[in-house]
């Protein structure tokens, strides 16, 4: 079965810290990796998008990585801020018939 | 500006009332999907086109209808709803079936009683 977990579920951290979230995959057949921001209430900010041929991608204090082989990816936040406090979602688009199956979340919360 | 437009924003309805919650896209986006979203359960594919007249089912699609008669538009449709489709439910899109950004609606809570 195609799965996706993200560990922890819940996060908390000092601002100004260096964090990384996990994102784990059940199958190494994929499209690609999205990560996603949720505000409560709110719908889904894409952050960043990696395709299944790409290593990493970056976007300001946000990195995140792809290993296939392993099935996982992180995504790095670097110096964070109590504006970064959000759930953080992962999306895996497997290949074939295109499904999308998405990770439960981890909610973070920066403490200033 | 580009955006996925999902309407209403908040419903509530009763047990086995016909309800059509709509979703646009203005990217003329080729790929379209439904999710919903339970506490302790994340986002699940209910539905997903490829294009026009091209649907297939997600992980949930019980008590669903959807139907792709145009680009820009991908409506979800509960022919008789039930207190367990309560839920939060997304509209999203992207350019092609593989490898292209998604993008979300604001999402439409419905409540079943």
């Amino acid at each position: 079965k195609q799965e996706v977990t993200q560990i922890p579920a819940a996060l908390s951290v000092p601002e100004g810290e260096n964090l990384v979230l996990n994102c784990s995959f059940t199958d190494s057949a994929i499209y690609n990796l999205q990560w996603f921001r949720q505000d409560p209430g709110k719908g889904l900010t894409s952050l960043l998008l990696i395709q299944s041929s790409q290593r990493e991608q970056t976007s300001g204090r946000l990195n995140a990585s792809l290993d296939k082989s392993s099935g996982r990816s992180t995504l790095y936040i670097a110096a964070s801020q109590p504006g970064d406090s959000a759930t953080y979602l992962c999306a895996v688009v497997w290949g074939g018939y295109q499904k999308v199956t998405f990770g439960t979340g981890t909610k973070l919360q920066v403490i200033p | 500006e580009a955006q996925v437009t999902q309407n209403p924003r908040y419903l509530i309805t009763v047990t086995g009332k016909k309800l059509t919650v709509t979703c646009s896209q203005n990217m003329n986006h080729e790929y379209m999907s439904w999710y919903r979203q339970d506490p302790g359960l994340g986002l699940r594919q209910i539905y997903y086109s490829m294009n026009v007249e091209v649907t297939d089912k997600g992980d949930v699609p019980e008590g669903y209808k959807v139907s792709r008669k145009e680009k820009r538009n991908f409506p979800l449709i509960l022919e008789s709803p039930s207190p367990n489709q309560t839920s939060l439910y997304f509209c999203a899109s992207r350019i092609s079936g593989d490898g292209t950004e998604a993008f979300f609606g604001q999402g439409t809570r419905l409540t079943v009683v």
